[in-house]
């Protein structure tokens, strides 16, 4: 079973500065999708970024961006130009193919980070 | 709007009694979930349909029992509620499209079982 790690409970950062949020996951798969997604206080989830394991290249959704590293085995995501609103619940996901043409999201435990003023 | 959207967002009731989740998707997808997220905010997976069809089940509890009448609708119902049921459901819809396949998340139903 695949399994998604965050070690970071809870983080702080000031406004407009850059945090980094750490992810670790274990499977056998090659092929596989991961997700950071946020959570506010509203409790919505909210996607932030995806990244496909076959993809080489970083990806990058404007001051959010993630460090892949397959070998490793890890997933961080960072945070440029903090702003208040970025304040949440961060969740790291997992997908694999879990039969059919379904996928399902196994996530961490969550980060959460508060931006201060 | 463009969304998967949950009805009741909030469900207070008594232990023992069966309500139902609704939920509906007009993205288009194909997929659709449940997912319950516990007091300690750990999320996981419980359900999941393809094409009305029962594609995952996570080990839940035979209580829950969803039903997809359609598509675009993925309802949970919850015979003989217990304190433990308590938490938000939150339903998510999918299409897998060139294998690029991402989660659309509905908004929550917080329920609490006294």
């Amino acid at each position: 079973a695949q399994t998604v790690t965050q070690s970071q409970p809870e983080m702080s950062v000031q406004e407009a500065e850059t945090v980094t949020l750490s992810c670790t996951y274990d499977t056998s798969e090659n092929n596989y999708y991961l997700f950071w997604y946020k959570q506010p206080p509203s409790r919505q989830m909210i996607l932030v970024i995806r990244q496909e394991a076959y993809k080489q290249q970083n990806a990058t959704e404007n001051r959010f961006s993630v460090n892949f590293q397959k070998a490793a085995k890890s997933f961080s995501l960072k945070i440029s130009d903090s702003q208040l609103g970025d304040t949440a619940m961060y969740f790291c996901a997992f997908m694999k193919q879990a039969g059919g043409s379904n996928y399902k999201l196994t996530f961490g435990k969550g980060t959460l980070l508060t931006v201060n003023p | 709007d463009t969304a998967v959207s949950q009805t009741p967002k909030y469900l207070v009731t008594q232990m023992g009694n069966d309500k139902s989740i609704k939920c509906e998707q007009n993205l288009g997808h194909d997929t659709m979930y449940w997912y319950k997220q516990d007091s300690k905010k750990f999320l996981k997976i419980m359900f999941s349909y393809n094409n009305k069809e029962l594609i995952i089940n996570e080990t839940v509890p035979n209580r829950f029992s969803p039903k997809s009448p359609d598509k675009a609708h993925l309802n949970l119902h919850i015979n003989s509620l217990e304190l433990g049921d308590s938490a938000v459901y939150f339903c998510a819809s999918s299409l897998k499209r060139g294998g690029r396949e991402t989660q659309y998340f509905g908004p929550g139903t917080r329920l609490l079982v006294l």
